[in-house]
This record gives structure tokens, sequence and C-alpha cells, in this order.
């Protein structure tokens, strides 16, 4: 167990709609990400929070999007959702920068 | 610009046959290189972090390596549970962002 807790684990919705995962990173860690894998791909880098404040911007689409609370759980807001966006959705946190973030176990999108 | 090259991207091994992944970078500034292993369907296990050419570390049955141009992971005596995905990361001076490479999948077949 990781520490970082992702909901919900599983989540099946139409295209057009819009969907929200969240995340609860380890305690103490103040650095949040969100990285898109589709099937046999390559994880994507979406977006990083540190303490609040977006730090550094992936490929992300303009239809998703974003943030993180004081508490320091994070959320990512999936909207107009396509084909396309079916995937697995991960969140990684560390306590400082890059080094050694640890990974929760995914939530996983699939659109029809 | 910053790339991660992983080979091969596939490796099949016989149980307690070792071998060697490797992980070619090329990046402005090496902060950091990162080993990462992946089960179908689960979120990324760290394993290790390497900043330095030359340095080591090992853990169990792995042993990563770092010179200023590549990182191998090297697996002894594989066991069949070590079968995953081995993921390598690099972070640069450049810009927060983490560059992944592809992946290497390492069946080890009992």
């Amino acid at each position: 167990d990781s520490g970082v807790t992702q909901t919900p684990k599983h989540l099946i919705t139409a295209t057009g709609q819009r969907v929200t995962l969240r995340c609860s990173p380890r305690s103490g860690d103040l650095s949040v990400y969100w990285y898109q894998q589709s099937l046999d791909q390559g994880l994507q880098f979406l977006i990083q929070y540190y303490n609040g404040e977006e730090r550094a911007k992936g490929n992300i689409l303009e239809r998703f999007s974003a943030q993180q609370f004081p508490d320091l759980h994070s959320e990512l807001n999936l909207s107009s959702l396509e084909l396309g966006d079916s995937a697995l959705y991960f969140c990684a946190s560390s306590a400082t920068g890059w080094a050694e973030a640890f990974f929760g176990q995914g939530t996983r999108l699939t659109v029809v | 610009e910053d790339q991660v090259t992983q080979s091969p991207e596939a490796l099949r091994l016989q149980e307690g046959e070792s071998s060697s992944l490797n992980c070619s970078y090329t990046v402005s500034g090496l902060r950091g290189l990162f080993w990462y292993r992946q089960d179908p369907g689960k979120g990324p296990e760290f394993l290790f972090t390497l900043y330095s050419a030359g340095e080591e570390k090992e853990k169990e049955r792995l042993k990563a390596t770092l010179t200023k141009k590549e990182s191998f992971l090297h697996i002894t005596a594989p066991k069949p549970e070590d079968s995953a995905t081995y993921l390598c990361a690099v972070e640069g001076d450049s810009n927060y962002q983490l560059i992944w490479g592809a992946g290497t999948k390492l069946i080890i077949k009992p």
C-alpha cells in the first residue's frame, strides 16, 4: 500500500458526460501529480500541483482540469468525455519535487 | 529535447537466468533517474533513485547503475514474481516534468 488513495476505482460513463476523480496523497506529501495511461501505452503526465498551486503542466487537454485543495487532496475533472478518454488515471504524490513519487492504484475510466 | 529510451521492449527469461534492462537518456542537467515497477492494472511502484554517474543501488535481486548516458537495471537469478513492466524516468533541470520511458516488459518463466 503506497498510502495514496484514489476514488473511485472504476467509472463507466457515456460520451459527453463529466466526471471527477479524487486523490488523497500520502500524509505529509505536498506534491500531487496526475497521469493518464491508455491500454498498452506509457504514462502521460497531465499536471502537477504543489501545496495548492499548479507547478507543471503536461499534455492535458483543455477539457480536463484539476485542483488541489487546502487539505492537499486533489481532484481531476474530465468533461465532454470522448471514447478516447478511456484509460487508467493515476495520481501520485511526493514530499517535495519529483523524488520518490508514490502512485495510487488508479481509476479505470471507461467511456461508452 | 529531453528523451528516455528503454530497451528491450520485452524480455523473456527462464527462472534463474540473469539479465539487464537498459534506459538511455538525453536530458539537460540530470537531477535524478528513477526506476519503477508496474504490474498490470496497478500503479507504478517506486524502486530506486539515482542522482549521479557511478551511483549504484540494490534491492533484493535488483541492482540499478548509472552512467552519464544510461542506466541499467540488473536482475540476478529472477523469479516468476519479478515479472512486470519496469519503467525508467528522468528529471532534468529544464522543467519540473518527469520524462518517462515506454518501459520493458519482463516475463520470467518457471
